[in-house]
């Protein structure tokens, strides 16, 4: 069974905190990583992608996986109201036609 | 660009009607899924197509009945629906499903009640 955990949350860190989001994964097959927030009511809108161990940082957000530990998460420095949403973890498995493992989400909330 | 988009927003429909979900992207991308989403859940893969055939089908009922007629458009025809139905239906495009760095984007959605 291919899984991917998230913590569901809320999360709730004061504005300009940084929140921490982690994942993590059972299929060591697992190649590719994605993080998607989602507003409610609105589609998941991609925020990062990582393919290899270590950091990967795109403005306030940074990506970090640890293959060995089957670990992956997304901070986010200097939180705003407007980052509150649900981060969805997703995985690629490798050989898969494409199909994504998503977790179940984190949902965000940060305080002004 | 990485625009997805999808038509209608929402959409209402009785258990005997029949309609269709519309999607359609200009990235080149030749992989295009079709996710349910319910009320706090994460997407379910419904089907994928890749370079406009049919690859995944994950056991959905045949009230819904996929279709590609090119590699920038996607078709979801609904027939028959159940109110268990209603979810947030999402279309998605990649560049190729047998690729690690392979990345999905997501359009906008169709809202749909089944009454």
């Amino acid at each position: 069974q291919k899984e991917v955990e998230q913590n569901s949350g809320p999360l709730s860190v004061p504005e300009g905190a940084i929140a921490s989001l982690n994942c993590t994964y059972s299929d060591r097959g697992s190649q590719s990583f994605f993080w998607y927030r989602q507003y409610s009511g609105k589609s998941p809108e991609l925020i990062m992608s990582i393919y290899s161990n270590g950091d990967k940082e795109d403005g306030r957000f940074t990506a970090q996986l640890n293959k060995a530990s089957q670990y992956v998460s997304l901070l986010i420095r200097d939180s705003q109201p407007s980052d509150s949403a649900t981060y969805l973890c997703a995985v690629k498995i490798r050989g898969s036609q494409g199909n994504l493992i998503f977790g179940k989400g984190t949902k965000l909330s940060v305080k002004p | 660009d990485t625009e997805v988009t999808q038509t209608p927003k929402h959409l209402v429909m009785g258990m005997t009607n029949k309609k269709s979900l519309k999607c359609e992207q200009h990235m080149g991308h030749r992989a295009m899924y079709w996710y349910k989403q319910k009320a706090k859940k994460p997407p379910e893969l419904m089907f994928v197509y890749s370079y406009e055939k049919l690859s995944i089908n994950e056991s959905v009922p045949s009230r819904f009945s996929p279709e590609c007629p090119n590699s920038s458009l996607l078709n979801l025809h609904l027939h028959a629906l159940q109110p268990e139905d209603s979810a947030l239906y999402l279309c998605a495009s990649s560049h190729q499903t047998g690729y690690g760095t392979d990345t999905q984007y997501f359009g906008p959605g169709t809202r749909l009640t089944v009454l």
